[in-house]
């Protein structure tokens, strides 16, 4: 099965510091993703990419960037950070070819 | 607004009984659908995905698209425990972009 890995699990964090999340999968998919998660939002796309050296804005951009510096590895940074970014964080991958996404086990992040 | 509207959003069956969740598009160019199921502390998992009118069954989960209507639908049929969970649909404008997710239905099974 294909496999997503993040870091860290649980993260606690300053206002106004930085936070980078990452997230690493290991099944040459082409597309990457991040989502957060919170009550009656469901998942929200952040930012995604289709490949090593790409990325687009999702839905709900502002206060977040992205890099993907590689087909492996795909980054969330929060210059500064704010307690509205406290949420449950996911990364995901995917290929056309699959119809389906895979999801990371997620990142749990306080603000304070 | 969310571009994916999902109904209940929470609901509790017997064991053994049928669930039945809904899920709406509100942009026609979305007609790509997902169903995905998320237990607790996990990430989500696909369970599966629709992407023309009718029926779609893979064991006790049947899925149906109507496209005219941008509604499509999940029946689990024989729900055991451990099917409660929170569930999501997705919808996309194409199979390769980005999908967008509904706020999730509740499924409670008990015993």
């Amino acid at each position: 099965e294909a496999a997503v890995t993040q870091s860290p699990r649980n993260k606690v964090a300053v206002t106004g510091g930085k936070v980078t999340l990452s997230c690493n999968q290991t099944n040459n998919h082409n597309n990457m993703y991040w989502y957060r998660q919170d009550t009656g939002h469901g998942l929200r796309l952040i930012h995604y990419s289709y490949g090593a050296g790409s990325t687009e804005k999702g839905d709900i951009p502002d206060g977040y960037k992205a890099s993907r510096p590689s087909q492996e590895n795909f980054s969330l940074i929060l210059e500064l950070a704010t307690p509205s970014q406290t949420s449950v964080y996911f990364c995901a991958s995917g290929d056309w070819a699959l119809y389906e996404q895979y999801f990371g086990p997620g990142t749990r992040l306080t603000v304070l | 607004q969310q571009k994916v509207q999902q109904s209940p959003e929470s609901l509790s069956v017997p064991e053994g009984g049928m669930a039945s969740l809904n899920c709406t598009s509100s942009d026609r160019n979305f007609q790509y659908f997902w169903w995905y199921r998320q237990h607790s502390g996990e990430g989500p998992k696909a369970l599966m995905s629709i992407f023309s009118d009718g029926d779609k069954k893979e064991g006790r989960f049947t899925a149906h698209l109507n496209k005219a209507s941008l509604h499509v639908s999940l029946h689990i049929r024989d729900s055991q425990p451990s099917d409660s969970a929170l569930y999501f649909c997705a919808a996309s404008p194409s199979d390769n972009n980005a999908p967008r997710f509904g706020a999730g239905t509740k499924l409670t099974v008990k015993p």
